[in-house]
């Protein structure tokens, strides 16, 4: 069975700082790893995803994730925080085999500090 | 691509009341998810569909919770004789059987009182 933790259910950075989610997955198969982004009252938005190709993966808004098989993780980055980054994070694995059905995190909520 | 549809975005009912939710996916996708989230918690997979055939459902999904996708286009989610415990978001999305990535539609809130 899959599963996903996420490390910190709230994080605060400054404005500028670096953002670091992390996200430790564990799957049977070669696994399909997404992050995405919630906004108040609202649906969720990918922000990058994970398929097997390169490990290393850009997504929107500046952000970027690093798939480590060794370690199990999927953490997400952004160099530079911007206010608008305030939101819930969500890191998400499925299985192909499983009818690509996500298994979520309990989530990361970002407060960005001016 | 107008993107997932979810109808009503809130609704508020009494217990042991029924409620049927609606979904529109993107239209060509073939397959339709719904999940629940509760405050503070990631979403939870309840069940899914391949056109109008639905593929698995989750212990979630207990025997007031029905799921329906005629003609494999729009979706409903019906939760008979409510509980304050349905109180949560409903989310659905869909995704191409062939693609992974699955689109989210803005979910519908309930609050059972």
């Amino acid at each position: 069975a899959q599963s996903v933790t996420q490390l910190g259910s709230h994080v605060s950075v400054s404005e500028g700082a670096l953002v670091l989610l992390r996200c430790n997955y564990s799957s049977s198969v070669p696994p399909y790893l997404f992050w995405y982004v919630q906004y108040p009252n609202q649906g969720l938005q990918l922000l990058l995803k994970y398929t097997s190709a390169a490990t290393l993966v850009k997504g929107i808004n500046g952000f970027e994730a690093e798939f480590k098989k060794s370690e199990t993780s999927f953490h997400l980055t952004k160099p530079s925080a911007h206010m608008s980054d305030a939101a819930e994070y969500f890191c998400a694995v499925s299985e192909k085999a499983a009818g690509n059905k996500l298994t979520f995190g309990g989530g990361t909520r970002v407060l960005v500090k001016p | 691509d107008t993107g997932v549809s979810q109808n009503p975005r809130h609704k508020i009912t009494k217990r042991g009341q029924n409620v049927t939710f609606r979904c529109d996916p993107i239209s060509e996708h073939n397959r339709l998810y719904w999940y629940r989230q509760t405050l503070g918690q990631g979403p939870e997979f309840l069940t899914y569909f391949q056109n109008e055939a639905q593929l698995e459902k989750s212990r979630l999904l207990s025997d007031r919770f029905s799921a329906e996708r005629p003609k494999g286009s729009f979706s409903t989610l019906e939760i008979q004789r409510t509980e304050q415990g349905d109180s949560a978001m409903y989310l659905c999305a869909s995704s191409l059987a062939a693609v992974d990535e699955q689109f989210f539609g803005p979910g519908t809130r309930l609050t059972v009182l």
